[in-house]
């Protein structure tokens, strides 16, 4: 089955600086890839999604790139600012036609000012 | 995107009682599913629901415990059954919304469950 490996756990950055969190994933039939931010107490909230027929996705300060050779996708934060702060996971779809998800462990990114 | 409601947003239960979770969502929607949170973890599918079909359930994770209703396209249940500490969690519904062939997945507030 779908396995999803995600680094770093835990990321620290100042204020202005990119953030970037790294994601691998095992069955190359998984076509969709969400990112979620989580902060305390709520659900996870869908930050930006790419699917296998795209290599990379920009909105505004936020941008993630596929691999499907390497079967690795990231998520790259510009200019980050302290209510990014958050923990932030990746997923990957389990079949190749829906939107049920595999999760990565997470990753708590916190921005200093 | 679509608007997800859950009910309880959060309980404390007696261990071998039942809680029943409810989701709501604002538009029709084919696909629902039912994730588990541990504190501190990651979310874990427990379930997929369709409208007019039983549930498929994850590796783990079996009906008798887990018992889930799909009744329409705008709601579902989730039961957790004979409840013990360690289904102490955070219980997320999630939808499947957008356009044919640009599915995405959005997720409700959460129901977060203290069993003691």
């Amino acid at each position: 089955g779908e396995n999803v490996e995600q680094h770093p756990s835990t990321l620290s950055v100042q204020e202005g600086d990119s953030a970037v969190i790294k994601c691998t994933y095992s069955d190359s039939a998984s076509n969709y890839f969400p990112w979620y931010k989580q902060e305390l107490g709520k659900g996870p909230q869908l930050i930006i999604d790419i699917r296998s027929n795209v290599g990379e996705k920009k909105d505004q300060r936020i941008a993630v790139t596929l691999n499907k050779t390497a079967k690795h996708f990231s998520l790259h934060i510009t200019e980050t600012q302290p209510e990014d702060s958050a923990v932030y996971f990746c997923a990957a779809s389990i079949e190749q036609a829906g939107t049920a998800l595999i999760f990565g462990k997470g990753t708590t990114l916190s921005v200093s000012s | 995107s679509a608007v997800i409601s859950q009910k309880p947003s959060r309980d404390i239960c007696q261990r071998g009682t039942s809680l029943t979770i409810q989701c709501q969502v604002d538009s029709q929607v084919t696909m629902m599913f039912w994730y588990r949170q541990q504190p501190g973890q990651s979310l874990t599918l427990i379930a997929t629901a369709n409208q007019g079909s039983e549930a498929t359930y994850e590796s783990g994770f079996v009906i008798d415990k887990f018992p889930i209703s799909r009744p329409n396209l705008t709601f579902s249940t989730l039961t957790v059954s004979n409840m013990s500490p360690e289904d102490s969690s955070i219980y997320l519904c999630s939808v499947e919304s957008g356009d044919r062939g640009q599915w995405e997945a959005f997720f409700g507030q959460g129901t977060r469950l203290t069993v003691v």
